[in-house]
């Protein structure tokens, strides 16, 4: 069974960087398939991040993508994001998820269960 | 981008009545090439992530009753809940990933009337 776990601070500062690390489980993840990340204000709706392919390979949503990098460390079987600059609107739940595609960007079909967070001084 | 619009932004319906509930994208998701439609149905239930339901637009997801069904064609998708269930109560969110950046339609609220 694929497990997805979100890992990282849930209190940033304005002007700072966000990071968090995915663990996944149950599944090599430099096998194929790609990793996403999406976000989700307080009572808002789901935002795209960026997902990364099991190669590297990154693709951003060009409303962040000035400030987000994402990454994958295959032997520790996670992948990172990493948004800077960080403000008010970017306090959100912050979920990873496992796309089953090997050559495009799709939907997803295993999530964590997300983290908080919080940017504020 | 590509803008998907969902609609209502919430009903009530009877328990054991159907629930339908509308997407509309602003450009077409349908691939020539293939036929496929890129457009996949979430289901999130509070404080959990959300769990997939459809994807290609009707292909139901492994383990996802067969109450929950998907039907539409490029730029307008329905998803349909046959029966509804106490458990169904939940926000319905549609994706379309014809094209980066994926993007979500705003969410449709299922309550029990």
């Amino acid at each position: 069974q694929v497990q997805l776990q979100e890992s990282g601070p849930g209190l940033v500062k304005p002007s700072e960087t966000l990071s968090l690390t995915c663990t996944v489980s149950g599944y090599s993840i430099n096998s194929a398939y790609h990793w996403g990340w999406i976000r989700q204000p307080p009572g808002k709706g789901l935002e795209w991040i960026g997902s990364i392919s099991h190669s590297g390979s990154p693709d951003y949503n060009p409303s962040l993508k000035s400030r987000v990098t994402i990454s994958v460390d295959t032997s520790k079987s996670q992948f990172s994001l990493k948004l800077r600059s960080v403000t008010a609107a970017d306090t959100a739940v912050y979920y990873c998820a496992r796309d089953p595609s090997s050559n495009s960007w799709y939907y997803f079909d295993y999530w964590g269960q997300g983290t908080l967070v919080t940017v504020s001084s | 981008d590509i803008v998907m619009t969902q609609s209502p932004d919430s009903l009530a319906v009877s328990l054991g009545e159907r629930a339908t509930i509308n997407c509309k994208s602003s450009q077409s998701v349908l691939y020539s090439s293939n036929n496929k439609n890129y457009l996949a149905w979430y289901q999130q239930k509070p404080g959990q992530p959300p769990k997939l339901l459809i994807y290609w637009a009707s292909t139901r997801e492994s383990g996802v009753p067969d109450r929950f069904s998907g039907s539409g064609s490029g730029t307008d998708f329905t998803l349909s809940i046959s029966s509804l269930q106490a458990e169904d109560v939940a926000v319905y969110y549609c994706q379309q990933y014809y094209g980066t950046p994926l993007t979500f339609g705003g969410g449709t609220k299922v309550d029990i009337k």
